[in-house]
């Protein structure tokens, strides 16, 4: 049964933390991303990746860090220099990064800092 | 700038009640415009990809158009269970760039 996990699906974090959010696909897709999502507001952009090993940076990269060992896996970290972490992340993947590739989502990741 | 508004933020129908979400966009190199629906808590769930003007896709109550300004998307007799966000994306030359999201709420 193919898909995106992301976990853990709720996540607390004491200020000045870093933590790792996990997403894994079994898609065989090349493409991986992560967006945040506060209410109100559109998906944004965090991180791409075309390819193992390479990754590019969205519109609100600052404060992220990612890593792209496998293409099975694109862990985000959230670092303690992001200023206002709270939000629900969604990690996605497609086929290629080629324009009208469709992104499939993963079921979210909800972080809260305490 | 590629852009993305829709329209209404929210609204309310009865159940059997048909009507249509809006989405305007504007983008450099149409690559295609896609229609995704969200429920609280959950990632968004994709519907449809259009990739040209006139393009016309159909998946149970819900019907997506394209044209070159903007996309419909029409749903006929909604249940309580189409009770969502939909969230309308457009890719040109680059990334994916979201609107805000209908939210959708069908009374029974």
């Amino acid at each position: 049964d193919g898909g995106i996990t992301q976990s853990p699906k709720y996540l607390f974090r004491k200020e000045g933390q870093n933590v790792t959010l996990s997403c894994e696909q079994n898609l065989n897709h090349d493409a991986m991303y992560w967006y945040r999502q506060d209410p109100g507001q559109g998906l944004r952009l965090i991180y791409y990746s075309q390819i193992v090993n390479d990754f590019q940076k969205g519109d609100i990269a600052e404060g992220y860090s990612v890593s792209r060992e496998k293409k099975e896996s694109f862990p985000l970290t959230v670092t303690s220099a992001q200023k206002n972490p709270t939000a629900f992340y969604l990690c996605a993947s497609s086929i290629g990064a080629r324009g009208g590739d469709t992104q499939y989502f993963g079921p979210g990741t909800r972080l809260t800092v305490l | 700038e590629d852009q993305v508004t829709q329209s209404p933020e929210a609204l309310r129908l009865q159940e059997g009640e048909s009507s249509s979400l809006n989405c305007s966009y504007t983008v450099s190199g149409l690559r295609g415009l896609f229609w995704y629906r969200q429920d609280p808590g959950k990632g968004p769930e994709f519907l449809f990809t259009l990739y040209s003007a006139g393009e016309e896709k159909e998946k149970e109550r819900l019907k997506a158009t394209l044209t070159k300004k903007e996309s419909f998307l029409h749903i006929t007799a909604p249940k309580p269970e189409d009770s969502a966000t939909y969230l309308c994306a457009v890719q040109g030359a680059q990334k994916l760039v979201f609107g805000q999201g209908t939210r959708l709420t069908i009374n029974p």
